[in-house]
């Protein structure tokens, strides 16, 4: 059970579709980010936002479009994905204020299938 | 940059045995260290942390001692369950005014009964 709540679970769609990502948390954080999970690679930060501004923009390609519209949320806006992006998609959040001693609290993920 | 480097999967032990998961580091400063834990079908959980050299963080019988002279941050439990089979990955989070965390290639942990 953690405080952090990712919809959808599971997620396929096509290379013309256009789909966003959810994300809720639940801890009083100041601090969210989005990762890319695929296989046999490390992790891949995507995006960080703090108080609700985009502070990192990791050399992401423009079909992904994130947005925070408040402290809880975050979404990540999909439009035509390519099927190397099909990978697990890693909502986390953290505190904000320490950032030598940050730690972060993940969501479960969406699976994400690009046909 | 900061980077981590962790023994590469799978690692596949009989139940009881005693298990480690190498990981070592590069970082400017001071930087803290994560174990994170991935069961199956679900995301990161953290499983313990340090943040000064010396440090030993533990839970749920996984320990792990912040070794800055060899710039390392070894993983071990005594006695693996099934229970544990999963993905860690070790991580640090520089000191240089970044939030970001740094992860390694995650390692694969399955125990057999």
């Amino acid at each position: 059970e953690t405080g952090v709540t990712q919809t959808p679970r599971h997620l396929v769609m096509g290379m013309t579709n256009k789909k966003s990502l959810k994300c809720e948390q639940h801890l009083g954080h100041n601090a969210m980010y989005w990762y890319k999970q695929s296989a046999k690679k490390p992790l891949e930060l995507m995006f960080v936002y703090s108080l609700e501004e985009r502070v990192e923009n990791n050399s992401v390609p423009s079909r992904f479009s994130p947005e925070c519209p408040n402290s809880s949320h975050l979404f990540l806006h999909l439009h035509t994905l390519q099927p190397e992006d099909s990978a697990l998609y890693l909502c986390a959040s953290s505190q904000g204020n320490d950032k030598y001693q940050e730690t972060q609290y993940f969501g479960p993920g969406t699976r994400l299938l690009v046909l | 940059g900061n980077s981590v480097t962790q023994m590469e999967g799978p690692v596949t032990l009989s139940e009881e045995a005693f298990l480690t998961i190498n990981c070592t580091y590069t970082a400017t400063g001071y930087p803290s260290l994560f174990w994170y834990v991935q069961y199956p079908g679900e995301g990161l959980q953290l499983l313990l942390k340090a943040t000064k050299a010396d440090d030993k963080g533990s839970n749920k019988g996984f320990e792990a001692t912040y070794r800055k002279e060899t710039t390392s941050f070894h993983l071990e439990k005594g006695s693996v369950q099934v229970s544990d089979s999963a993905v860690y990955f070790c991580a640090l989070s520089g000191q240089g005014g970044s939030e970001k965390l740094v992860f390694g290639k995650g390692t694969k942990l399955t125990v057999n009964p």
